[in-house]
């Protein structure tokens, strides 16, 4: 059994820059959320897709956006890069749409540099 | 609403000795409340997790925590701390009903001394 993967594993970009990050989740698994952690705070939940189509959304302004593909994997886009996106970007892959009662497995995270 | 708080950045214990690390939370509905720990470039993993029924949640790794409704707390406790409990570890809550968003307290570091 694949656990949760996360590519790349660092990525340095400048202001204004767009950037796409990737996760492949656990075999098995249909839904899939992105969490944005800066240094020294927890994650903070930015989106959550369910069977290609967002399902919840957090405090994050619409220059994030996510997909999900058919096989279940799915990308993190963030466009006009600020310095305050600077942070690990963590993915976690759940069955079933209602994800928080039950488990989600994460990812290590993709860490973005935004100089 | 809801919001997390974890007393404590950093806790520091003897190996041997107990860990105790706090969590208190605020909700406007009943919540359910997660524990998880982060080990050094890596990922969360759930250490427990308490949804309803009894309030006193055993986990992994010797772990467990009481939810306690009426000092909207939920503490993680080990009465023995190894070297290998080391990490990151953060308190969570998702309203019961509803919006399924999590919210996650700012971490607690766990140093644990030989």
């Amino acid at each position: 059994e694949t656990g949760v993967t996360q590519s790349p594993t660092h990525l340095i970009k400048t202001r204004g820059q767009q950037v796409t990050l990737r996760c492949s989740s656990q075999s098995g698994h249909n839904t899939v959320s992105w969490y944005q952690q800066a240094l020294g705070q927890g994650p903070q939940f930015i989106f959550q897709y369910y069977r290609e189509e967002e399902n919840g959304r957090g405090n994050f302004p619409p220059r994030f956006s996510g997909l999900q593909f058919p096989n279940y994997s799915s990308e993190l886009n963030v466009n006009a890069l600020e310095l305050d996106d600077s942070a690990l970007y963590l993915c976690a892959s759940s069955l079933g749409q209602v994800t928080l009662q039950g488990e989600q497995f994460f990812g290590p995270g993709t860490r973005l540099t935004v100089l | 609403a809801q919001s997390v708080t974890q007393l404590g950045s950093h806790v520091s214990v003897s190996e041997g000795a107990l860990v105790l690390l706090r969590c208190n939370y605020s909700s406007s509905v009943p919540p359910y409340l997660f524990w998880y720990v982060q080990y050094p470039n890596q990922g969360l993993q759930l250490l427990l997790k308490y949804t309803t029924g009894a309030t006193l949640v055993k986990g992994i790794n010797g772990f467990e925590a009481e939810f306690k409704k009426s000092e909207t707390s939920f503490h993680l406790t080990k009465p023995s701390a190894h070297m290998s409990d080391a990490a990151e570890y953060f308190c969570a809550v998702t309203p019961s009903g509803g919006s399924y968003i999590p919210t996650f307290g700012r971490g607690t570091s766990l140093i644990v001394h030989p």
